[in-house]
């Protein structure tokens, strides 16, 4: 299974454009890039996945590098309910697997 | 109308007891999942079934058995349950698909003293 590499943590002040890294140098061709966040006391939610183009949606965009070895999730403005654990995920074809890795614990300031 | 519900939310046991957590969706959704989250915070799958078929069966003890009576429920039996088994309890729902997203529970922390 590819692995994703996060920080650990990360601090934004509220109202302000956060980009949060993720580096998965093997993944493979097929694999999708799948984006999660857990707020405290709360499951898992998704947030966006692409495969290699950029994308966009109404709680964030993804940009995927052009050799897919790394991709950021960015949040245009961070608000302090954007504060959780942020998961990048690789999800290969022919699996139903989603591994978790440690995530980034994102600290919103007021 | 909840996606995915769990029951019960808390569960405090003994060792050495049974016990099961229950979880439904109301997605019309083929694949549903049991994660487990330690106390660490690590998030880890330990199984998945697709059409009341099980598809994923990680490295877990035999002590945790999965049954799902049709694709709406899956339901996680615990014997014997160990201190080491407390943790907070996850399922999930998706549809099948790499591209497709998964819909989780709120949870279920389980507290074996």
């Amino acid at each position: 299974d590819a692995k994703t590499t996060q920080p650990n943590s990360m601090e934004s002040n509220e109202e302000e454009p956060v980009h949060l890294p993720c580096n998965h140098s093997t993944i493979s061709g097929t694999d999708y890039i799948h984006w999660y966040r857990q707020l405290p006391s709360q499951g898992p939610e998704y947030v966006i996945h692409g495969l290699t183009s950029n994308v966009n949606n109404r709680m964030a965009s993804l940009a995927i590098a052009e050799d897919r070895k790394s991709s950021t999730l960015i949040l245009h403005r961070a608000t302090l309910r954007d504060a959780a654990v942020y998961y990048c995920i690789l999800r290969s074809s022919g699996t139903y697997k989603y591994i978790f890795g440690t995530g980034t614990r994102l600290k919103v300031l007021a | 109308d909840t996606a995915v519900s769990q029951t019960p939310k808390y569960l405090v046991t003994q060792m050495g007891n049974d016990k099961s957590i229950k979880c439904e969706q109301n997605l019309g959704h083929d694949t549903m999942y049991w994660y487990k989250q330690d106390s660490k915070k690590f998030l880890k799958i330990m199984f998945s079934y697709n059409n009341k078929e099980l598809i994923i069966n990680e490295t877990v003890p035999n002590r945790f058995s999965p049954k799902s009576p049709d694709k709406a429920h899956l339901n996680l039996h615990i014997n014997s349950l160990e201190l080491g088994d407390s943790a907070v309890y996850f399922c999930a729902s998706s549809l099948p698909g790499q591209g497709s997203e998964q819909y989780f529970g709120p949870g279920t922390r389980l507290t074996v003293t």
